[in-house]
């Protein structure tokens, strides 16, 4: 599986946009970037994964650049409950099926 | 079900003793799988199952741990003569499908804690 690289924390004032990025420059043409996110003492959640194009859901936006080796997950209107740790993961097709490789993630604090 | 559930909730174990972890996935999912998550640590992949085989044990621990799952759904993770190490979150996740780009979807996770 690639690696990624996140900023291990971020603050952002509720309201306002939160712009998580992530650095995964060995990705490979066949692997998806999923983002997963955890609240303190609960088990990730889902939050959005793509290919190759942008992709929108209701709780966020996915941004992958031309070259897939980085993207910057949009949460629009971040709120006190968006504070979590944001988990960036490559991967998808191995041998040993869908196994997701879980870094240490962006701490993102939303505050008022 | 409505999600992936995980029982028990908590459990704490004298070191040297079994525990039997268990995990119901979302109705319909073939594939499942189980992590686990050491204090400030990130989640670690021990093992996947697509219907009630499990091609790939490489994330297993040690020979102490062992999963199974019967009948396409509920699977128990054990661990015997457990160790102060083996102090954990275990999460189990289960996707629709096996392969790439299905999303899983984690259960609320097992805290073992042994003494």
């Amino acid at each position: 599986d690639a690696k990624t690289t996140q900023p291990p924390s971020m603050d952002c004032a509720e309201g306002r946009a939160a712009n998580l990025p992530c650095n995964h420059s060995t990705i490979s043409g066949n692997e998806y970037v999923y983002w997963y996110r955890q609240i303190h003492s609960q088990g990730p959640q889902y939050i959005i994964h793509g290919l190759k194009n942008n992709e929108t859901n209701e709780m966020a936006s996915l941004i992958i650049t031309e070259d897939r080796k980085s993207s910057t997950l949009i949460l629009p209107h971040a709120t006190l409950r968006d504070t979590a740790v944001y988990y960036c993961i490559v991967g998808g097709v191995t041998g040993g099926g869908n196994k997701l490789t879980f870094g240490t993630g962006t701490q993102l604090k939303v505050e008022l | 079900g409505a999600g992936v559930s995980q029982s028990p909730s908590n459990k704490v174990t004298e070191k040297g003793k079994d525990v039997e972890l268990r995990c119901d996935p979302i109705s319909g999912h073939t594939a499942l799988y189980w992590y686990r998550q050491s204090l400030g640590q990130g989640l670690e992949f021990l093992i996947y199952f697509q219907g009630n085989s499990a091609p790939d044990k490489s994330g297993l621990p040690s020979d102490r741990f062992s999963a199974e799952r019967t009948g396409g759904s509920v699977s128990t993770l054990t661990i015997q003569r457990t160790q102060q190490e083996d102090s954990a979150v275990y999460l189990c996740a289960s996707s629709r499908v096996w392969g790439a780009g299905d999303t899983q979807y984690f259960g609320p996770g097992t805290r073992l804690t042994v003494l």
